[in-house]
């Protein structure tokens, strides 16, 4: 079945630098990529999505590529932020038939300190 | 986009006791999920709320234990029944619209005691 695969964390990175978090997927046909981000405390918000092969989302600074021939769907921001703190999670949308069910990675918590 | 207001935020409830969560939508939206997140874990689809009909449950989650309803459009709720420590998680309801995002209420974390 279709699956999710992110990079284990915490990462913990310095304010100012540069984040990648990785995520791989797995599917048949043609899904839709997301990454939500949960503040903690919240629920998740939608920060970024792609729904074809080299469709680029962005958003507040943060870029993802869907790479059909690599199957990813890598998280990059060029600067993170003290605010940037929270759990991400790269999630995928089942092109094929039209459940509307999402498939999300374990996700990923990121720690910026200043 | 759609607004999900989900309620209550957060509860702590006595073991064998039942709590109802609900979802609000400020908009109609085509389809509605439940999610549970167990403490520290991804979501898991508890079911697909189907307007007007029985849910459509995943594997691992039944209809006496999460049962769901679904009166129009806009609404939802999930009940936990007969609850245990286990239970304890965040559930997070979802809707999508026309388009291919998925929006979010802002979850309930029950804590079973």
């Amino acid at each position: 079945g279709d699956s999710v695969t992110q990079m284990e964390g915490p990462v913990t990175l310095s304010e100012e630098a540069f984040l990648t978090i990785n995520c791989t997927y797995t599917a048949t046909g043609y899904p839709s990529l997301f990454w939500y981000v949960q503040y903690p405390g919240e629920g998740l918000q939608l920060l970024l999505k792609a729904t074809k092969a080299d469709d680029k989302g962005s958003n507040k600074g943060f870029e993802a590529t869907y790479r059909k021939e690599t199957t990813s769907f890598h998280l990059e921001k060029g600067s993170v932020q003290v605010s940037d703190s929270a759990v991400y999670f790269c999630a995928l949308r089942d092109g094929s038939g039209n459940t509307g069910k999402l498939i999300f990675g374990q996700g990923t918590t990121l720690q910026v300190k200043p | 986009s759609a607004v999900i207001s989900q309620k209550p935020s957060r509860d702590i409830c006595q073991r064998g006791t039942s709590l109802t969560i609900q979802c609000q939508v400020d908009s109609q939206v085509t389809m509605m999920f439940w999610y549970r997140q167990q403490p520290g874990q991804s979501l898991t689809l508890i079911a697909t709320a189907n307007q007007g009909s029985e849910a459509t449950y995943e594997s691992g989650f039944v209809i006496d234990k999460f049962p769901i309803s679904r009166p129009n459009l806009t609404f939802s709720t999930l009940t936990v029944s007969n609850m245990s420590p286990e239970d304890s998680s965040i559930y997070l309801c979802s809707g999508t619209g026309g388009g291919t995002e998925a929006f979010f209420g802002q979850g309930t974390r029950l804590t079973v005691v």
